[in-house]
């Protein structure tokens, strides 16, 4: 289908383990995000990519691991989960950089 | 002191009132953003602005550059409204071209 999915949409895991979220567009479009969720803060960026092979720094990356080898997978790594990534991610794209189609989000609880 | 700021954070409307809701920031911005989220957690992107005025059926948003405030209106509003509404601003950093930032959003209740 067309559009843009997150996968897992649940996880739970444990403190110190590995965990990669997926997020899958169908648009080709050349921007995507990654967001956290949290209660009393708000939507925060983590990375974004402007195209394959192209990644950045948002406002909270430290913990997060990134990568674009494909323009249409924008996958995000805790290389060693804490309690403190808790959270709603919110993966979205953007053609022009600006208008932006978010996925359903993924709920990682870290135990 | 947060970058952007919204206000109200909650706001009770009656069908069928004129909704305004209020987003300031802080700093140079290159777009700015409004934003919805429903009960279920999808987000959508409803306007991005760095000028002017843009309008999609019974959402009006506005943005002062000079005043570095913007504010998005419903007109005739519905309880199928009722939702989070976020503001976001781009800004270029020392450190990446397209930083961002959210407000803390303002729920908005319609009632029939």
């Amino acid at each position: 289908d067309a559009g843009i999915t997150q996968s897992p949409r649940y996880k739970i895991t444990e403190t110190g383990r590995q965990v990669t979220l997926m997020c899958h567009q169908t648009w080709s479009h050349s921007y995507m995000f990654w967001y956290r969720q949290d209660l009393g803060h708000g939507l925060r960026l983590i990375y974004y990519s402007a195209a394959a092979d192209i990644t950045d720094k948002g406002e909270v990356p430290d913990g997060y691991v990134v990568s674009r080898s494909k323009t249409e997978n924008f996958p995000l790594t805790l290389e060693s989960a804490t309690r403190s990534q808790t959270s709603v991610y919110f993966c979205a794209s953007s053609r022009t950089r600006y208008e932006q189609y978010f996925g359903p989000g993924t709920r990682l609880t870290v135990t | 002191k947060n970058e952007v700021e919204q206000s109200p954070q909650n706001l009770t409307a009656q069908e069928g009132e004129f909704i305004t809701i209020n987003c300031s920031y802080s700093v140079g911005i290159s777009a700015l953003h409004w934003l919805q989220q429903h009960p279920g957690g999808g987000i959508v992107s409803l306007f991005m602005l760095s000028s002017g005025k843009k309008k999609h059926g019974r959402l009006i948003a506005t943005i002062n550059i000079q005043e570095k405030h913007s504010s998005l209106h419903i007109t005739a509003s519905h309880p199928r409204d009722s939702a989070v509404y976020i503001c976001a601003v781009s800004f270029p950093t020392p450190y990446n071209n397209n930083d961002m930032r959210f407000g803390a959003g303002t729920r908005l209740t319609v009632k029939p």
